[in-house]
């Protein structure tokens, strides 16, 4: 099937980090995407993967992928109240469609 | 310019209306998307356009009608829609495609629509 698993929510306290996690189904995916949408936007790509990578470091973002359990997540350091949306996993499903987790929703707190 | 551009913003219709909706990007990229999301949902695909042709409709219902008519511009036209087609319309496009390589797929702010 297609279902892309996300925690629902996930609250931290500004200055922490915070990690989201996302299960995925198609173990032949090539890429992997993390997208941020705050309330009544478009997605924004943050990064992305590639399937042949452990680990992919951009500023305050880390990209961890374990592709043994399909397992991806992101990590956001010195989290800041700015952060403060929903953020989608997505995977390239049966090589041609971009499909994507049922979203985190993080609650940055002061 | 790394943008994606969707008119209108919002869109009130009624059950009998055709309306359409736009998007242009000027990126050259040669793939575009349609994709439909419900509140607290995430996106959903609709369809994929690839070098200005249908390559994907994911069982989309008929009133629902995308069209692209050059390598920039993809419209998505609407025709006697239900209340549950509500929702939050979003456009994006990349380089290539999904198929040529996962390229990054720029989304649009997107079209809020409520159907009456």
């Amino acid at each position: 099937g297609e279902d892309v698993e996300q925690s629902l929510f996930l609250s931290v306290r500004e200055g922490d980090s915070s990690v989201i996690n996302c299960t995925y189904t198609d173990s032949s995916s090539t890429y992997l995407y993390w997208y941020k949408q705050e309330p009544g936007a478009g997605l924004q790509l943050l990064t992305y993967i590639f399937s042949n990578m452990d680990m992919k470091q951009d500023q305050r973002l880390t990209v961890l992928l374990n592709k043994k359990d399909k397992h991806l997540s992101l990590r956001i350091a010195d989290t800041q109240t700015g952060d403060s949306a929903i953020y989608f996993c997505a995977e390239i499903f049966n090589t041609d469609k971009l499909i994507f987790g049922t979203g985190t929703r993080l609650q940055v707190f002061p | 310019d790394t943008e994606v551009t969707q008119t209108p913003k919002h869109l009130v219709m009624g059950m009998t209306n055709k309306k359409s909706l736009k998007c242009e990007q000027h990126m050259g990229h040669r793939a575009m998307y349609w994709y439909k999301q419900k509140a607290k949902k995430p996106p959903e695909l609709m369809f994929v356009y690839s070098y200005e042709k249908l390559s994907i409709n994911e069982s989309v219902p008929s009133r629902f009608s995308p069209e692209c008519p050059n390598s920039s511009l993809l419209n998505l036209h609407l025709h006697a829609l239900q209340p549950e087609d509500s929702a939050l319309y979003l456009c994006a496009s990349s380089q290539e495609g999904i198929v040529g390589g996962g390229a990054e797929a720029f989304f649009g702010q997107g079209t809020r629509l409520t159907v009456v």
